[in-house]
């Protein structure tokens, strides 16, 4: 068996801060990207998304920034809730790749109350 | 719609056995995509298909893995033998196509493998 795990980064707040959640990416082609989140026991779902020809997006308490610069993404969350207490990933698409997406490594949120 | 769906949700077999993962995908999604989540690699991407298609497998690690899409409303992924190793959980995932938002990909909740 595995003898050595990968440990995800893991963010730890305090309930009504706001969280910040990073991303790199690898590909200069890639032009659309996606945050996705994950609660235990269950599949990876939506929260926002972005193109590259834009810097930033916001959602209902979320935001997404794009540096294309330094191929960097984040996830701000406001207002931390117990409820946001999940792992998440940013997910690339590639231009002309089709539709696949590459998912990068994923951070674990912690909320505390 | 219901989602993805996938069966079974959990699965626990020998070594050596065959392992057969199914999934529906979304009605009137175009790709279809295997994903396989482990601590070790994260959310790896095995094979995805374009309208039943297989487009690129070069993630199916090796060729005890194989996947098939006979029907627009159908896929299964098999595992033959199975080795511990093969131990994760595979997810499937569906979405309308390439450009923006069609790219979002709609995931079922995953079936937990163990090969003992």
């Amino acid at each position: 068996g595995e003898s050595v795990g990968l440990h995800l980064p893991t963010l730890s707040v305090q309930e009504g801060d706001n969280s910040i959640i990073n991303c790199a990416y690898s590909n200069s082609a890639s032009d659309y990207f996606i945050w996705y989140k994950q609660e235990s026991g269950k599949g990876p779902q939506f929260i926002i998304d972005i193109r590259s020809n834009m810097d930033k997006r916001q959602g209902q308490r979320v935001t997404v920034l794009l540096n294309k610069t330094v191929k960097h993404l984040s996830l701000q969350i406001a207002a931390t809730q117990p409820g946001d207490s999940a792992v998440y990933f940013c997910a690339e698409n590639i231009y002309n790749q089709g539709g696949k997406l590459i998912f990068g490594q994923g951070t674990e949120l912690s909320v505390k109350p | 719609d219901a989602g993805v769906i996938q069966s079974p949700r959990h699965e626990v077999t020998e070594m050596g056995q065959e392992v057969t993962l199914r999934c529906k995908p979304i009605s009137g999604h175009d790709y279809l995509f295997w994903y396989r989540q482990t601590m070790m690699r994260g959310l790896e991407l095995l094979i995805y298909f374009n309208n039943n298609v297989p487009i690129d497998d070069s993630g199916m690690p090796e060729d005890r893995f194989s996947a098939k899409m006979p029907n627009a409303s159908f896929s299964n992924l098999k595992i033959q033998p199975s080795e511990p190793r093969d131990s994760a959980v595979y997810f499937c995932a569906s979405s309308l196509g390439t450009g923006g938002r069609n790219t979002e990909a709609f995931f079922g909740q995953g079936t937990r493998l163990t090969v003992v």
